[in-house]
């Protein structure tokens, strides 16, 4: 069975500096994506980053880089020059095959706060 | 880009009531919807895989009898919890496969649904 964990239930960070958010996972299927979303206060999902398993490098959205470690079996939000906005609730999720319906599984989450 | 339209934002019902929650998704066709449950700073957890025309699979522990889904068109899945009591006072949320974004299919998401059962 699939198993996602995040271990840092709160963090905090200065503005403007960087922060990385942990994210470990536990799968025996070969053919995997790996997702970090946001979720503030109002409840909305928003995707941030996209890590596919066969990919070789590891990917980055504007401020959002993923480390993924693949031996390790971890898959870090890192968050560059954090903003008040980025203060919310942030998941790390995995998707297990290629299928129509595969499922996304969710880590406990991470609620980061961003100090002025 | 692909939209996950979710109704209502929120509803406050009497217990042993029913509530009917939809998603339908505006500008593509949604042959697998998702339901996942999230009680406040915590998780969201998978209910149930729906599938449109046949009948959706839940995760263990889920109800299916208390949780129904429908999910009859490529558009349009619902979520009726029947016989509501104030321990299903939660956050309901959907998803669907919607095959753009990130590579292999990405999920767009309802914007959920506050449920409370008093």
């Amino acid at each position: 069975a699939q198993k996602i964990t995040q271990t840092q239930p709160g963090m905090f960070v200065q503005e403007k500096e960087a922060v990385t958010l942990d994210c470990t996972y536990d799968t025996s299927d070969p053919s995997y994506g790996l997702f970090w979303y946001k979720q503030p206060s109002s409840g909305e999902m928003i995707f941030l980053i996209y890590q596919g398993s066969y990919d070789q490098q590891n990917a980055t959205e504007g401020r959002y880089s993923l480390n993924f470690q693949k031996a390790r079996k971890s898959a870090n939000l890192v968050i560059s020059a954090s903003q008040l906005g980025d203060s919310a609730m942030y998941f790390c999720a995995m998707r297990e095959g290629t299928s129509n319906t595969g499922k996304l599984i969710f880590g406990q989450g991470t609620t980061l706060q961003v100090k002025p | 880009g692909a939209v996950v339209s979710q109704h209502p934002s929120w509803v406050i019902c009497k217990s042993g009531t029913s509530v009917k929650i939809e998603c339908r998704s505006l500008d593509f066709q949604a042959t697998t919807m998702f339901w996942y449950r999230q009680f406040p700073k915590q998780s969201l957890m998978l209910m149930a895989t729906s599938n449109e025309g046949s009948k959706a699979t839940y995760e263990q522990g889920v109800e299916k009898d208390k949780f129904l889904i429908n999910h009859a068109s490529l558009t349009l899945s619902t979520l009726t919890v029947t016989s509501a009591h104030p321990e299903d006072s939660s956050f309901y949320i959907c998803s669907a496969r919607d095959w753009t974004g990130p590579s292999l299919g990405g999920y767009t998401f309802g914007s959920g649904t506050r449920l409370t059962v008093v």
